[in-house]
């Protein structure tokens, strides 16, 4: 199937540990995008990455970090640092004409 | 900075009707405007495009409309159906690099059978 998936659907975070959550496409797409959703709220945009080895911070980046070692992969860590991390985590692509969403994940604080 | 506003934040209609959600943005200088659905805890689904040059865009039972200069856009379901029960976002593309969507919060949307 061509499309977007994101791994886990449910992940539980403890205090002080690092979790990743996996995005991985096979549309050949270069731009990849990280959004938050928080409850009966839009999306707000977390990093972006338009090309390997290469992204950029979004609205909401702190406490968040990725990585764009291939062009299919585009992971987002939640880090420590992040002080609220429950929330619906998007991973999405989108170019001028067209946005693919995967199903996300959902990351609760336990 | 852009802003997107969805109004009203919930709807509940009985089956059969016609209905108006409604998204304005505060930044008139858009590349295109999209409205999507999203079922609970699920992804979401792109339902229109407008680019900014264009009018409205139908598809089916939807119907979106465009007006830039006063930055408002409307999505119009016709003869509404229990199925349809989701919450419907809309988001703009600014004419900036970096293709990045805003997007409003979201009109939850009940149709009752």
């Amino acid at each position: 199937d061509g499309g977007i998936t994101q791994s886990p659907k449910y992940l539980f975070r403890k205090e002080g540990q690092n979790v990743t959550l996996s995005c991985e496409q096979n549309l050949n797409h270069d731009a990849m995008y990280w959004y938050r959703q928080d409850p009966g709220q839009g999306l707000r945009l977390i990093y972006y990455s338009q090309i390997v080895n290469d992204f950029q911070k979004g609205d909401i980046a702190e406490g968040y970090s990725v990585s764009r070692e291939k062009k299919e992969s585009f992971p987002l860590t939640v880090t420590s640092a992040q002080k609220n991390p429950t929330a619906f985590y998007l991973c999405a692509l989108v170019t001028p004409n067209t946005a693919f969403f995967g199903q996300g994940t959902r990351l609760t604080v336990v | 900075k852009q802003e997107v506003t969805q109004i009203p934040a919930a709807l509940s209609v009985p089956e059969g009707e016609n209905l108006v959600l409604n998204c304005s943005f505060t930044d008139s200088a858009i590349y295109n405007l999209q409205w999507f659905r999203q079922d609970p805890g699920k992804g979401l689904t792109s339902l229109l495009l407008i680019q900014s040059s264009q009018r409205e865009q139908t598809s089916g039972r939807l119907n979106a409309s465009l007006d830039k200069s006063s930055g408002r856009s409307t999505l119009y379901i016709a003869a509404s159906q229990p199925g349809d029960s989701a919450t419907y976002l809309c988001a703009v593309m600014g004419n900036n690099a970096g293709n990045m969507l805003t997007f409003g919060g979201g009109t939850r949307l009940m149709v009752k059978p």
